[in-house]
């Protein structure tokens, strides 16, 4: 499968904790996102990557949020101090320079914070 | 205000119906426009792109409308397989992310 692939697809964890979340996206892709998605709304926005370079971030990333690309592949997003409202469908998506806009996304993991 | 505006659903159809979803964007500096589909429990995949001219994929017919910020996506002919949640999805000039609507949620009815 040549897709962008996303683990753990499923993460409980108690409030208070850290949990981090990787995606591989596709290999020629060098650019990489990655959203939040809460039941009966669309993705929303959280940071976006070129190669290794972190470019962009939403209001949403709060401090407890960090999300790293260290060699232009795979990333990493930590919530550290997890709480109940960041129970909700983390998704990864990648694309490529020039048609940034066709952007695939991975199956997502899933956090709920109890 | 929101980025894009959907109506939400949910729109149950007959097989064979030909059902349409409308949704608006608030920023006149919106580039690029999609129809994206989601599965229960799945992540969103392109459907269509959105041309200024209008543009056709077989059942699928996808139009804009830049002086009122207002995209459509028609259904011809409704298959059981077409049930899911349609998101109507915006990028602007210049951005890096794409705007999302809530999704359409659609159920085809046997």
């Amino acid at each position: 499968d040549t897709g962008v692939s996303q683990n753990p697809r499923h993460k409980i964890t108690k409030r208070g904790q850290n949990v981090t979340f990787r995606c591989d996206p596709i290999s020629e892709h060098n650019r990489l996102y990655w959203y939040r998605q809460t039941l009966g709304q669309g993705p929303e926005f959280l940071t976006y990557f070129q190669n290794e370079a972190q470019l962009e971030k939403s209001r949403l990333l709060s401090d407890r949020f960090s999300a790293e690309r260290p060699k232009g592949s795979f990333s990493t997003l930590e919530i550290q101090r997890t709480e109940q409202g960041d129970s909700a469908m983390y998704l990864c998506a990648s694309s490529l320079h020039g048609s940034s806009y066709e952007q695939y996304f991975g199956p997502g993991t899933r956090l709920t914070v109890t | 205000r929101k980025e894009v505006e959907q109506d939400p659903g949910p729109f149950n159809v007959p097989e064979g119906a030909t059902v349409a979803f409308n949704c608006t964007y608030s920023n006149s500096a919106s580039q690029s426009f999609f129809w994206y589909r989601q599965d229960c429990r799945k992540e969103p995949k392109l459907l269509m792109s959105v041309y200024s001219s209008g543009n056709e994929d077989g059942r699928f017919t996808a139009q804009l409308n830049r002086a009122s910020q207002y995209i459509s996506l028609l259904i011809r002919d409704s298959k059981l397989s077409d049930s899911a949640t349609y998101l109507c999805v915006v990028a602007q000039t210049g951005a890096n992310n794409l705007f999302f609507g809530t999704g359409t949620r659609l159920t085809v009815i046997p």
